[in-house]
């Protein structure tokens, strides 16, 4: 029984490169959620996704970040042209259903370091 | 964006003590959860609660879904070593699309 696994765990990244992070959800599960967590902080929502749909992007700044969840294989959080401020650890929780009273379940995260 | 506060930021206690975490907001909000993190670690589900009033346990763990559904609290009873993490709540608000809020953090430490 796989939990939600994430990859990789750390990625650093130079700035003006670009980050790569993938969520595979629990078995089962078609609702993909990715937050940001900032150290001494909670989780900040970032974007919902079902499979091929983004459902809810509010959380996700406008410029180089951009989310996927395709038919087949992972969901991909991608950030283009890394800053420093992007440095944080990144969670990507999965749920078998939507709306109020889903529970969510988390990953590992991926911690990225942004030199 | 909507907040949930929890404080204090840390707590200290005592290997074998019951301690109780309280988590407010200004919004009402329609499901809670609470969790655990260990270092280096995501967060981990503890409890869930979906109804206004509800009191649900899970072994040493009790949470409740405060009646004005704008608070929660969650009671950690006879604390041992492996207690020690960061204990966060969240919330799902009304008409919020499946997003939870989270708060800060409580980070608990047990004395052995």
């Amino acid at each position: 029984n796989a939990g939600v696994m994430q990859n990789p765990r750390h990625l650093v990244r130079r700035r003006g490169q670009e980050a790569r992070l993938r969520c595979s959800p629990m078995k089962g599960h078609s609702h993909v959620y990715w937050y940001r967590q900032l150290p001494e902080e909670g989780l900040k929502f970032m974007v919902y996704l079902q499979k091929e749909n983004i459902i809810d992007e509010s959380g996700m700044p406008k410029e180089r970040f951009s989310a996927e969840f395709p038919k087949e294989g992972p969901s991909i959080l991608r950030i283009q042209q890394v800053v420093r401020g992007d440095s944080a650890a990144y969670f990507c929780a999965s749920s078998n259903r939507e709306g109020l009273g889903n529970e969510q379940y988390f990953g590992p995260g991926t911690r990225l370091t942004v030199t | 964006g909507q907040q949930l506060n929890q404080s204090p930021q840390s707590m200290f206690i005592q290997e074998g003590e019951d301690v109780s975490m309280n988590c407010t907001s200004s919004s009402i909000f329609n499901t809670w959860l609470w969790y655990k993190q260990d270092p280096g670690e995501g967060p981990v589900l503890l409890i869930a609660l979906y109804k206004a009033g509800e009191l649900t346990s899970n072994g040493r763990l009790t949470a409740q879904f405060g009646i004005t559904r704008k608070d929660s609290f969650l009671n950690i009873s006879a604390s041992i070593p492996s207690d020690v993490g960061i204990y966060f709540c969240a919330g799902q608000l009304t008409g919020a699309n499946s997003k939870l809020t989270f708060g800060k953090g409580i980070t608990l430490s047990v004395r052995p």
